[in-house]
């Protein structure tokens, strides 16, 4: 059974902190995504990894960095959080035979404040 | 600009039928995906289409039409379980997928 798995589901955190969440998936695949989920609007790609230490910026990656060191998993980081990156972060892996389906994480909902 | 438009909320009764609407202006496509979200869940796939016309699985149908940007997602007999946000996405050139806000639905007894 496909699965994608991340470090928290929920975090608080204090402005300035470095914040770590990590991604684990199962299924080998290469395509690796972070995104964050506001109420109101769609899910907005932060940065995401095509392949081992090959990274991609998204429509949102200020304030982020992020770390591809082994295939199975995805670290965002969040250099010095900020109240407005309180969101929900889903990660999401893609790949295999379901080329078109991006399976996802249960998701962290990270509180900065 | 790259916009995927969906209905806020709907509003439907348990047993009855209730089709959610996507429209789409997107730079290329490479297909339409229809997801559902429980509430503090992740999103999970519900179906995928390419090509113009109906794709039926099970309770649930979604349909496309490219040349109007247009897409619907079509609930069948509806369940109490079935409340949840519905969210349209829309791959385009770069294989990027651009995501609608989401669909609740409300299921009421």
């Amino acid at each position: 059974d496909v699965k994608v798995t991340q470090s928290s589901r929920y975090l608080v955190k204090r402005t300035g902190e470095k914040v770590f969440l990590e991604c684990v998936q199962d299924m080998d695949h290469e395509n690796m995504f972070w995104y964050r989920q506001d109420p109101g609007l769609g899910l907005r790609l932060i940065y995401f990894s095509y392949d081992v230490k090959m990274k991609e910026k998204g429509d949102i990656p200020e304030g982020y960095s992020v770390s591809r060191e082994k295939k199975e998993r995805f670290s965002l980081i969040l250099e010095s959080a900020s109240t407005n990156q309180t969101s929900m972060y889903l990660c999401a892996s893609l790949g295999g035979e379901a080329y078109n389906e991006q399976f996802f994480g249960p998701g962290t909902r990270l509180t900065v404040l | 600009g790259q916009n995927i438009d969906q209905p806020t909320e709907m509003t439907a009764t348990e047993g009855a039928i209730v089709q959610i609407n996507c429209t789409y202006q997107t730079s290329g496509f490479n297909g339409l995906f229809w997801y559902q979200q429980h509430a503090g869940e992740a999103p999970t796939f519900l179906s995928y289409n390419v090509l113009d016309g109906l794709e039926e699985k099970g309770r649930f149908s979604s349909f496309l039409s490219r040349s109007k940007g247009y897409s619907y997602l079509l609930l069948k007999e509806l369940q109490m379980k079935d409340s949840a946000s519905y969210l349209c996405a829309v791959m385009d050139s770069n294989y990027q997928l651009i995501w609608g806000a989401g669909t609740k639905l409300i299921i009421k007894p």
